[in-house]
């Protein structure tokens, strides 16, 4: 079964450092998302994206971040200057397209990014 | 905006008996409904879910939901617990705020389950 893979596994950084999270989405699939998870907390919405533009974002997602799709298969998230309350889980997924109305997110295995 | 909560922060059962984990959600129209399942050091896996018709979900590994709007619940179950469903448990809720088939998720807290021997 097709999967959404992200790298890499966990990602250290020093404060104010620039981390940039892969994904590959599953082939076919049109919507991708970053979601992440503080350690103890919910796993929170970050952005959606679709048609090569942000569709949605929280008000997590500040200036900070930003989210690309440089090619034909990749996906990335990256954070300009890491601060400590950026370390977190941070996963990755996606979900065919319109024809797929009820479909679902498919999620990665995540990055965990430590920010020191 | 939606809001899911998940009543129990951590369950613990003997392998063998069954389960039920609890999720009510808030959400103003129709909701889709998810329970995905995190084991240590793993991603999100998809459990199973709802997005209309038949109430009563069935999903992976023995596990099904069954939807309640009355009670604005969506509660997992499984008749016999296996040492091996030992993980996290998230129930979510997809809404969107635009309409057509993009959404986002709300995620509750999430219960762990220990499991017995």
């Amino acid at each position: 079964e097709p999967e959404v893979t992200q790298t890499p596994s966990h990602q250290v950084t020093q404060m104010g450092q620039e981390v940039i999270l892969r994904c590959v989405p599953i082939s076919n699939h049109l919507y991708f998302y970053w979601y992440r998870q503080i350690l103890g907390q919910k796993v929170e919405f970050l952005v959606s994206f679709y048609n090569n533009e942000i569709s949605e974002k929280s008000e997590i997602f500040d200036d900070q971040f930003s989210v690309e799709r440089p090619d034909g298969s990749n996906f990335t998230l990256k954070i300009r200057s890491t601060k400590l309350e950026d370390s977190a889980m941070y996963f990755c997924a996606s979900k065919r397209g319109e024809s797929s109305y009820n479909s679902p997110l498919h999620f990665g295995n995540g990055t965990r990014l430590t920010v020191t | 905006a939606q809001s899911v909560t998940q009543p129990d922060i951590h369950i613990t059962v003997s392998e063998g008996a069954s389960l039920e984990l609890r999720c009510n959600y808030s959400y103003g129209a129709t909701p889709y409904l998810f329970w995905y399942v995190q084991s240590p050091g793993q991603g999100l896996q998809l459990l199973l879910k709802y997005f209309s018709g038949d109430t009563l979900v069935q999903g992976i590994k023995g596990f099904e939901a069954e939807f309640k709007r009355s009670q604005s619940s969506f509660n997992l179950r499984k008749p016999s617990v296996h040492w091996s469903d030992a993980a996290e448990y998230f129930c979510a809720v997809g809404a969107s705020d635009s309409g057509g088939s993009n959404y986002k998720l709300t995620f509750g807290k999430g219960t762990l389950l220990t499991v017995n021997p």
